[in-house]
């Protein structure tokens, strides 16, 4: 069965600092992998998702992912965090195919001092 | 463009009534799915409908749950006979179908049980 951890409940950085939000996953075959970002009271927004290829992706708002096969990893990163990055962040694994049901991590809420 | 629009944004019961859960999905995506999001948890499978087709209901926690997309559009998710434990927030996805599309999400619905 496929799983996510995503091992950092709370991540406080300051404003203008570097981010890494971790993730690792469990997944028999070569999984898709996403990450999505939640405000309060808002549904999950797409940050970024890997199919296949290039194992660096870019995603919307400054925002790079690295899959590394040999570590089970999907990380995500940020050069420079701004205050209005403040939100949860979700991890996602999934099948691919027409069914593609994501199992998500339990997210990691990232909180920006100014 | 219009996203995926879900109704009621709030909706508080009382133990043993039965609600609906409302979901439009972006114009012509195939796929829709909903998810169960307990309070500081990441989201979970519930059902997947490609079109009108319901192909996969395993996430459904028990018969009480029943979802239906009968025009391959609108989705509605009933909960019969709700318990305190069905209190979540209940997020609707939908996506072109595919093998590499990504879902894109509703605010979902919060439901409260007294």
């Amino acid at each position: 069965a496929q799983s996510v951890t995503q091992p950092d409940i709370h991540i406080t950085v300051s404003e203008g600092a570097s981010l890494e939000l971790r993730c690792n996953y469990s997944y028999g075959a070569t999984p898709y992998l996403f990450w999505y970002v939640q405000s309060p009271g808002q549904g999950l927004q797409l940050l970024l998702k890997y199919f296949s290829g290039d194992t660096l992706v870019q995603g919307i708002k400054g925002f790079e992912a690295e899959f590394k096969r040999s570590q089970s990893s999907f990380n995500l990163r940020k050069p420079s965090v701004h205050w209005s990055d403040a939100a949860e962040y979700f991890c996602a694994v999934g099948p691919g195919g027409g069914g593609n049901k994501l199992t998500f991590g339990t997210g990691t809420q990232l909180k920006v001092e100014l | 463009g219009a996203g995926v629009s879900q109704s009621p944004r709030y909706k508080v019961a009382k133990r043993g009534q039965d609600v609906a859960l409302r979901c439009d999905p972006i114009s012509g995506h195939v796929s829709l799915f909903w998810y169960q999001q307990a309070l500081g948890q990441g989201p979970e499978f519930l059902t997947y409908f490609q079109n009108e087709a319901q192909l996969d209901k395993s996430g459904l926690p028990s018969d009480r749950f029943f979802a239906e997309r009968p025009e391959g559009s609108v989705s509605t998710l009933k909960i019969q006979r709700t318990q305190q434990e069905d209190s979540a927030v209940y997020l609707c996805a939908s996506s072109l179908g595919g093998s590499n599309q990504p879902q894109h999400f509703g605010d979902g619905t919060r439901l409260s049980i007294l």
